[in-house]
This record gives C-alpha cells, sequence and structure tokens, in this order.
C-alpha cells in the first residue's frame, strides 16, 4: 500500500530533550515536507526536499533541522524543544510539485 | 497577512442543504488544491484546479478557479454527514518556488443528519 509514515504519532516531551520525529513514504517521490498544524493558524511549512541531500526552508524554519540521506526518509529534529513548538506536524511527499500525499500527523506536546 | 483567505471559517448545516466555501487572495496562483481534512489524519486531495475560469466536478462537489487565477469556491450540492470535515485550500503562487504550497486556514464544516 502506497503510503507516508511518521513515528511517533504521539509524544509528550520536555523543554530541552532533543527529539527526532521519523517520515517514510514508499512511493519513490523525489520532493518531501514538512507542516505544523495549529489552531488559527492553519497549516505551515517548515522545511522541504526537492530530492536527496537537496532541502530547503519553508515559511516557518527555526528551532527545527532535517536531513535527506536517503529518498524515502525525511526526518524533522528539535534540537532543543520549546513549548511554542507544541503542535500537531504532518509529513507529506509528492511525485511532482502538485498533488501532496500526507501522513497521518504527529501530535508533539513539550511542557 | 494570510496569503489564502478561506470563508466562511465554520460551516454548521442540515444534510441535504447546500453550500459553498470561498479561498480568496490578493495574488495569482498558478494552481490551486482542494484539500479535505479528517479528524485525526491527513488532508487528502479532492481536487487540482490550474486554468483560469476552470470548473471540476466531483461526484456533489464543484471546483471553480477565478478567472484571474486569485481565487476559488468550492460547491457542495445536497450535503451529507460524511461530507464532514476541515476544507483547505491551497495554492502555488505564480512566480514564487515551485516547491512551496501554501494553505488557506481551512473550513470546518458539520452537516448533522
Amino acid at each position: 500500500e502506497a503510503q507516508v509514515t511518521q513515528n511517533p504519532r504521539y509524544l509528550i516531551t520536555v523543554t530541552g530533550k532533543k527529539l527526532t520525529v521519523t517520515c517514510s513514504q514508499n512511493m519513490n517521490h523525489e520532493y518531501m515536507s514538512w507542516y505544523r498544524q495549529d489552531p488559527g493558524l492553519g497549516l505551515r511549512q517548515i522545511y522541504y526536499s526537492m530530492n536527496v541531500e537537496v532541502t530547503d526552508k519553508g515559511d516557518v524554519p527555526e528551532g527545527y533541522k532535517v536531513s535527506r540521506k536517503e529518498k524515502r526518509n525525511f526526518p524533522l529534529i528539535l534540537e532543543s524543544p520549546s513549548p511554542n513548538q507544541t503542535s500537531l506536524y504532518f509529513c507529506a511527499s509528492s511525485p511532482d510539485r502538485g498533488r501532496r500525499h500526507f501522513g497521518p500527523g504527529t501530535r508533539l506536546t513539550v511542557l | 497577512t494570510q496569503l489564502l483567505e478561506q470563508s466562511p471559517q465554520f460551516l454548521s448545516i442540515q444534510e441535504g442543504e447546500n453550500l459553498t466555501v470561498y479561498c480568496n487572495s490578493s495574488s495569482v496562483f498558478s494552481s490551486l488544491q482542494w484539500y479535505r481534512q479528517e479528524p485525526g489524519e491527513g488532508p487528502v486531495l479532492l481536487v487540482t484546479v490550474v486554468t483560469g475560469g476552470e470548473v471540476k466536478k466531483l461526484k456533489r462537489l464543484t471546483f471553480q478557479f477565478g478567472d484571474a487565477r486569485k481565487d476559488s469556491s468550492l460547491h457542495i450540492t445536497a450535503a451529507q454527514p460524511g461530507d464532514t470535515g476541515l476544507y483547505l485550500c491551497a495554492g502555488v503562487r505564480s512566480g514564487g518556488s515551485n516547491y512551496k504550497l501554501t494553505f488557506g486556514k481551512g473550513t470546518l464544516l458539520t452537516v448533522n443528519p
């Protein structure tokens, strides 16, 4: 089954404790991206990647890092999480610049 | 300033009613997409419109792209409870990076039986 998977689905952590949210797609898509979704603010793009080793900042990249060492994986790294990064995070992949296939989401709470 | 303004923000209607959701901008878009998101899930693409004035139909859903490619609408005929969800429009800004897809804040639709 073609899909985008994210892990973990739910995470509660404390301020400053480094964490990684993994994202993997099995559709051989070149393009992948990360979004956060907050009430009243909608979906905002954090980072995106056009291909292996090619990444660029989205609209809200501060406090996040990404890497794209393999085509299928695009992890989101929070080196020192803060409470304002509490949010619902979505990874997406796309075969081109159009349709995004979204993962199921990761609900992160930073205390 | 929100690049894509969606209205209304919330909509609660009875089964069988018709409704229209709007997505407006002062910017020109090379394409616009509509997604539906259900609780606990990621958004799922409904349609992409790319040509000014284009109309696309998906069963009871009709999507229209404005002639100037600055706005779009989604019309649902005879809404059903299964149509309940968050409807999001998203666009690739004309002249901008083709990899940057900007989302509106969404319209939360509730269809009551």
